[in-house]
């Protein structure tokens, strides 16, 4: 199976930062790839998929980069609500695997 | 709109039994896969295999294989996952969620609200 191993597991940011959360495929998954955001207590929600395609009703400071092997999720202008877990998952095979998530925190 | 509704929370003891429920609504639900999604607690998410309702097809994840059943019941619109026989190890919250496949999108677009199970002596 494909494995997806992001980086970092967590960070510190304030209010306004721009963060960054990379994700990286065993094997390339052309752009099959997937980020959700995941609130305590809370069902996971689609932010991107395709790599870099927008969810609709997800607000335009996420944006989604990438293909083969590495990808990124970048979050501009953090609001307080961005503070969550964030995984990506690939789809490109049958089976498909998260990462193990990155939990972004405020400063 | 649509939504999947599943079922309240279990405690169980080892050994026990469990069948929990995914409903569907707003949607045809027979025409789309539905994945089940394992999350320990203070874990990520573990991706444990999806069901076509329509037909039944399944795949899992062969780390489930054998371990789980999904079943789905169309003429009511719900998935199923179940266990022969609990262990502590399936302690977690069970997430079903609807698969969107269309043009370059395939993801889990729509999730339930989750079933935690607990599996304690």
């Amino acid at each position: 199976d494909t494995q997806m191993t992001q980086s970092p597991s967590s960070l510190s940011a304030s209010v306004g930062d721009t963060v960054t959360i990379t994700c990286r495929a065993s094997q390339t998954i052309s752009t099959s790839l997937n980020w959700y955001q995941q609130k305590p207590g809370k069902a996971p929600k689609l932010l991107i998929y395709a790599a870099s395609s927008l969810e609709s009703g997800v607000p335009l400071r996420f944006r989604g980069s990438g293909s083969g092997t590495d990808f990124t999720l970048t979050i501009s202008s953090l609001q307080p609500e961005d503070f969550a877990t964030y995984y990506c998952q690939q789809s490109n095979s049958n089976h498909w695997t998260f990462g193990q998530g990155t939990k972004v925190e405020i400063k | 709109e649509v939504q999947l509704v599943q079922s309240g929370a279990e405690v169980k003891k080892p050994g026990e039994s469990l069948k929990i429920s995914c409903q569907g609504s707003g949607y045809r639900f027979s025409s789309y896969w539905i994945g089940w999604v394992r999350q320990m607690p203070g874990k990520g998410l573990e991706w444990m295999g999806i069901i076509f309702p329509a037909d039944s097809d399944t795949s899992y994840n062969p780390s489930f294989q054998g371990q789980v059943t999904m079943s789905a019941d169309k003429s009511i619109s719900t998935a199923y996952l179940q266990w022969s026989s609990l262990r502590a190890s399936d302690t977690a919250t069970y997430y079903c969620a609807k698969r969107e496949m269309r043009g370059v999108k395939d993801a889990f677009h729509i999730w339930g609200q989750g079933t935690m199970v607990i599996v304690s002596s």
